[in-house]
């Protein structure tokens, strides 16, 4: 089957780094994607790996261990503006043909000052 | 277009009744999904088109829901009958391929039914 397993709430301190953890099991493993998403508001892409490490853009950071089904985000220097729910999706390629994305249910980050 | 549109904004409508959804994805993505999403929740995977055609309908809650795109473009969920459960945030994203590119969300349409 697939699983995508996730916190469900973290809370870290502005300025601080944090890291969100996502584990995952598919049959057709075809990338993993993290999103952003405000209270209210429709996902954003943050990040794609499909393969093994680390993915750097700006202050966010994620990184894929295929072997072990697992990726995390690392937000660093955190403000105010990073308290949404982060989406982990699993791009999956089943037998009967096309991609399904498999998402998530997202961590609730809050920063506080 | 800019993004991805959706319309309407929001929907309120009697248990029982049909309701049609409106998708309108970034101009030259042939990739289109449908997920729907309850408050506080995940993205629940609904439907898959790649061009006109859907290889995955698998996420489908129940015979009522059904989805088509035309053109290659514009794509509308409809759901038969609604029931209360129907009610939700029906979310429609774009790529530019089925393939490795990232999905643009649209703005969502709100779903209550009464």
């Amino acid at each position: 089957g697939q699983n995508i397993d996730q916190p469900t709430e973290m809370t870290a301190t502005e300025g601080a780094i944090v890291q969100i953890n996502c584990t995952y099991q598919t049959s057709g493993f075809n990338g993993l994607f993290w999103y952003q998403q405000h209270a209210g508001e429709a996902p954003t892409f943050l990040s794609y790996n499909v393969l093994d490490g680390l993915e750097e853009k700006g202050r966010f950071s994620s990184f894929l261990s295929r072997s072990k089904g697992y990726s995390y985000l690392l937000l660093k220097e955190l403000q105010m503006k990073d308290s949404a729910s982060y989406l982990c999706a699993v791009r999956d390629r089943p037998n009967t043909g096309g991609f399904k994305t498999i998402f998530g249910a997202g961590t609730r980050l809050f920063v506080k000052a | 277009g800019a993004g991805v549109s959706q319309s309407p904004s929001n929907k309120v409508t009697e248990k029982g009744k049909d309701v049609e959804l409106r998708c309108d994805p970034i101009s030259g993505h042939t990739a289109l999904y449908w997920y729907r999403q309850s408050l506080g929740q995940g993205l629940e995977f609904l439907i898959y088109f790649q061009g006109n055609s859907a290889p995955d309908k698998s996420g489908l809650p129940s015979d009522r829901f059904s989805a088509e795109r035309t053109g290659g473009s514009v794509s509308t969920l409809t759901i038969q009958r609604t029931q209360q459960e129907d009610s939700a945030v029906y979310l429609c994203a774009s790529s530019l391929a089925g393939g490795v590119y990232e999905q643009y969300f649209g703005p969502g349409t709100r779903l209550t039914v009464t």
